[in-house]
C-alpha cells in the first residue's frame, strides 16, 4: 500500500493564480482531511470530508474549495491565491471519525 | 475552546540523555489523544493512541502516559535517529494539534 500520496511537492504561485493540489490514499478510508502547517502553528483543518459526494469546512476554510467524487481522491483547490496561503499542506485519512488520521507527505506551497 | 499546548518548544539533549514532553489540554469529551512524530520535509508518522486516564503505551525507547489534564512523552535513552518534531493532538468534537516539540538529540 502506497497509503496517502499527495503532488505536487512543491509550487510556486502568484498572487491571483490558481491551482489544484492533489491527494489520493488507497486504504480504502472513509474519511479524507486537509490541513495547513503554519512554522510555530498546529496544524489546522481546512476541510474534511465523510465519503464520496458528502465534505464540510473546518478551521480554516476560507479561500479554499474542496470535491469528493471518488472513496480514493479528495483535491483542494485555490482559486484566487494569496500571499497568506503561503504554507504546508498535509492531506490526511482515517477509516472513521475517531480514529487515527494517517498522513501524506505534503506539499508545499509559495504565494509570491 | 479546545486547546492543546506543548512544552518545551524546543529540546537538546545528549544521547542517552532521558526526559520527557508534556501535551497539556482543555477539550471537552475527549476521544483520544494522539502522537505523532515529523521529521524535516515529511508528514506526520502516527506514534500511539491513548483513550482514558492512567493508559501507557510504548514503542522502543518512547512510552506515552495520560492523565485528565496532559499527555507525557517519555524518551529513555534517547538516540540521534530520535530527533524530530513531536506532534500532540486531542480528538474531540475535531482533532485539534499542538504546535509541537522539536527534539534534538546529540551524539
Amino acid at each position: 500500500n502506497a497509503g496517502v500520496t499527495q503532488t505536487p511537492k512543491f509550487r510556486i504561485l502568484k498572487i491571483g493564480q490558481s491551482m489544484t493540489l492533489q491527494c489520493t490514499q488507497d486504504m480504502n478510508h472513509n474519511y479524507m482531511y486537509w490541513y495547513r502547517q503554519d512554522p510555530g502553528m498546529g496544524l489546522k483543518l481546512i476541510y474534511y470530508s465523510v465519503g464520496a459526494g458528502i465534505t464540510d469546512k473546518g478551521e480554516v476554510p476560507n479561500g479554499y474549495n474542496v470535491s469528493r467524487s471518488t472513496t480514493e481522491d479528495f483535491p483542494l483547490r485555490l482559486e484566487l491565491a494569496a500571499p497568506s496561503q503561503t504554507s504546508v499542506y498535509f492531506c490526511a485519512s482515517s477509516y472513521d471519525r475517531w480514529e487515527t488520521q494517517y498522513f501524506g507527505p505534503g506539499t508545499r506551497l509559495l504565494v509570491l | 475552546e479546545d486547546q492543546v499546548t506543548q512544552s518545551p518548544e524546543a529540546l537538546r539533549l545528549q544521547e542517552g540523555e532521558s526526559s520527557s514532553l508534556n501535551c497539556s489540554y482543555t477539550v471537552s469529551g475527549l476521544r483520544g489523544l494522539f502522537w505523532y512524530r515529523q521529521d524535516p520535509g515529511k508528514g506526520p508518522e502516527f506514534l500511539f493512541t491513548l483513550y482514558s486516564a492512567g493508559e501507557e503505551k510504548e514503542k522502543e525507547r518512547l512510552k506515552a502516559t495520560l492523565t485528565k489534564k496532559e499527555s507525557f512523552l517519555h524518551i529513555t535513552a534517547p538516540k540521534p535517529e530520535d530527533s524530530a518534531t513531536y506532534l500532540c493532538a486531542v480528538q474531540a468534537r475535531d482533532m485539534r494539534f499542538g504546535a509541537g516539540t522539536r527534539l534534538t538529540v546529540k551524539p
